[in-house]
């Protein structure tokens, strides 16, 4: 089963407007990442955020985790067209040993 | 450096059938994962090697097995082929097995598999 669910499935904005994703987990993790992928191709690694950090920043990408809550949030500020891709939040933690990625969220930014 | 390798880039094959595909990871890379992506499903993963030892595996049946040569080269074969194997499959490679420590995949392009 999927450890992370995404928040929306899909979401469509325009250029420069910021857009938002929120994951949200299950069990206790280790630390969260963030993946993007362009239409069938690889994942691209975007940030990834450690369980004892709450607020992580790379470039034009916030992200913030919230343990007690088990979600974190993805914020893209000023988008472009080139961010039209699917995002997704994989977590690792426990014994687990792997990576699961959650089911996405479809951005889609229109010029 | 190169990226990770992922060959063919598409495959067609029937039920039945059994299929082979290759990964060669990002030179220094020791740990290779291999993911299942649909519409329907997402991503699963399948199965994770580090230095030619199976680490994890997902809640895929018997037919999926995977390997990984001693270059860290990895090959996952599919037998008896079904409709519902039809996806892309990715494979990702990091210096360290992922997970716990934080371990940053990179991803190949992927095998897209149409079974008929």
């Amino acid at each position: 089963s999927q450890q992370g669910e995404e928040d929306p499935q899909a979401l469509s904005i325009q250029e420069g407007e910021n857009a938002t994703m929120n994951c949200s987990y299950k069990t206790s993790i280790n630390n969260l990442q963030w993946y993007r992928q362009n239409s069938g191709r690889g994942l691209v690694h975007l940030i990834l955020i450690r369980s004892n950090e709450r607020e992580k920043h790379s470039g034009r990408l916030r992200v913030t985790l919230d343990t007690s809550k088990k979600s974190s949030s993805l914020l893209i500020t000023a988008s472009r067209a080139a961010d039209t891709a699917s995002y997704f939040c994989a977590t690792a933690g426990g014994n687990t040993g792997k990576l699961i990625f959650g089911q996405g969220t479809t951005l889609q930014v229109k010029p | 450096k190169a990226g990770v390798t992922q060959t063919p880039r598409y495959l067609i094959k029937t039920r039945g059938q059994q299929v082979t595909l290759s990964c060669s990871p990002i030179s220094g890379h020791r740990s290779v994962s291999w993911y299942q992506q649909t519409p329907g499903q997402g991503l699963q993963f399948l199965f994770e090697y580090f230095s030619e030892t199976q680490r994890n595996k997902g809640n895929f049946p018997g037919r999926f097995s995977g390997r990984q040569f001693s270059n860290s080269r990895s090959e996952m074969n599919v037998s008896t082929l079904e409709l519902g194997d039809s996806a892309l499959y990715l494979c990702a490679s990091s210096l360290a097995p992922s997970g716990g420590i934080g371990e940053k995949l990179f991803f190949g392009s992927g095998t897209q598999l149409s079974v008929l």
